[in-house]
């Protein structure tokens, strides 16, 4: 399965924009880049996706390396309600359809 | 538009009961996925299902597992004679109805808390 690469945790202070990073080194031509988080206690919910262009919606941007090896998820005021595991994931095809594999993710603290 | 249903929300079993965990997907979707969360460990793809097949069962258990998503009602993933270890977090997830598509997301249930006493 096609991997990813993200830090256990980051730290940001309220109000200030955080960036969230992902490498995936072997990411194919086709491969989307997906954002999902976790919230404490629920299950998780989507975030943002991409293919080659940065990408921007009312939760977050996506900002993706020109070789795709690497993507950012960028949060541009955090709030205390961002505290959030946060998973990047590529969703590749198989034959049966295809599946989407979690890592660890990134657990995001967010200062007061 | 309701979003995708689990129930029950919590369940306790004993060892060596069965558990029936349930999965209503979002309106209009045929595909289900079942995950299972350790805690404090990410999610561990268990199965994918489309109505009345099993896609993809390559991260169940051999044993003791099974799981169907039959043509009316609800998916269920089953669990017979549970152990200690079967205690986690199954989330469900379902997605539209495209086979082959890359960029469609998945929309996913609040879980169902096993506990194995």
């Amino acid at each position: 399965d096609a991997k990813t690469t993200q830090p256990n945790s980051m730290e940001s202070n309220e109000e200030e924009p955080v960036h969230l990073p992902c490498n995936h080194s072997t990411i194919s031509g086709t491969d989307y880049i997906h954002w999902y988080r976790q919230l404490p206690s629920q299950g998780p919910e989507y975030v943002i996706h991409g293919l080659t262009s940065n990408v921007n919606n009312r939760m977050a941007s996506l900002a993706i390396a020109e070789d795709r090896k690497s993507s950012t998820l960028i949060l541009h005021r955090a709030t205390l309600r961002d505290a959030a595991v946060y998973y990047c994931i590529l969703r590749v095809p198989d034959t049966g359809g295809f599946k989407t594999i979690f890592g660890a993710g990134t657990r995001l603290f967010v200062k007061a | 538009n309701a979003g995708v249903m689990q129930n029950p929300r919590h369940l306790v079993r004993r060892r060596g009961q069965e558990a029936r965990l349930r999965c209503s997907p979002m309106k209009g979707h045929s595909h289900v996925y079942w995950y299972r969360q350790l805690p404090e460990e990410g999610l561990k793809f268990m199965v994918y299902l489309q109505k009345e097949n099993i896609i993809d069962e390559s991260g169940m258990p051999k044993e003791r597992f099974s799981a169907e998503f039959p043509k009316e009602g609800p998916s269920i993933l089953r669990i017979q004679q549970v152990v200690r270890g079967d205690s986690a977090a199954y989330f469900c997830a379902s997605r539209g109805q495209s086979r082959f598509t890359t960029n469609e997301k998945l929309f996913f249930g609040s879980g169902t808390q096993l506990s194995v006493l």
